[in-house]
């Protein structure tokens, strides 16, 4: 099973730069590292993916370790938008994604 | 443009009853999940179908658990005599191919089932 650990909480203040880190030690070679968020009462939502070098959209960017092994998303300028649970993950040799507990971000005014 | 929507949002059904929870998924999106998630955990995954058909099914936590997708487009998941430990938001999501690794997932709202 693909099986990624991340920290169970994390604070920021508003309008600061967030780094949530993930390791994801057995991910295979081609498989893409996924990062969601989850506000309360909605459904996950797609934040941003990699595979190898890094990522930015226009939500966030996605550092990659260069042996795949742990990634950080990072919000540059976070919002009380943003307070939200974001999974790390990843399909390994599955279809479906498998998320763990991930990491609550609160937003501190 | 349109999302993926469930329905009903919130089910409140008698121990032992039968449910149904909709999902529709994205017009034209190939694939569909199901995804149950318990209170404070992240979700996990019950089934999947490429268009019609039911390629894995292997989170399904008992034989009282059904889902299916017979045009390939608007799924059903069905629980028959519910149990309390069912009671959970169930998620569905779709995405656009068959499956690759750099593949999204669009998620609905949600069903949050609660059994009495």
């Amino acid at each position: 099973d693909a099986k990624t650990t991340q920290p169970n909480s994390m604070e920021s203040n508003e309008e600061e730069p967030v780094h949530l880190p993930c390791n994801h030690s057995t991910i295979s070679g081609t498989d893409y590292i996924h990062w969601y968020r989850q506000l309360p009462s909605q459904g996950p939502e797609y934040v941003i993916h990699g595979l190898t070098s890094n990522v930015n959209n226009r939500m966030a960017s996605l550092a990659i370790a260069e042996d795949r092994k742990s990634s950080t998303l990072i919000l540059h300028r976070a919002t009380l938008r943003d307070a939200a649970v974001y999974y790390c993950t990843y399909s390994g040799s599955a279809r479906q994604l498998t998320f763990g507990s991930g990491t609550q971000l609160t937003v501190l005014p | 443009g349109a999302g993926v929507s469930q329905s009903p949002r919130y089910k409140v059904a008698k121990r032992g009853q039968d449910v149904a929870l909709r999902c529709d998924p994205i017009s034209g999106h190939v694939s569909l999940f199901w995804y149950q998630q318990a209170l404070g955990q992240g979700p996990e995954f019950l089934t999947y179908f490429q268009n019609e058909a039911q390629l894995d099914k292997s989170g399904l936590p008992s034989d009282r658990f059904f889902a299916e997708r017979p045009e390939g487009s608007v799924s059903t998941l069905k629980i028959q005599r519910t149990q309390q430990e069912d009671s959970a938001v169930y998620l569905c999501a779709s995405s656009l191919y068959r499956i690759v690794s750099t593949d999204t997932q669009y998620f609905g709202p949600g069903t949050r089932l609660t059994v009495l």
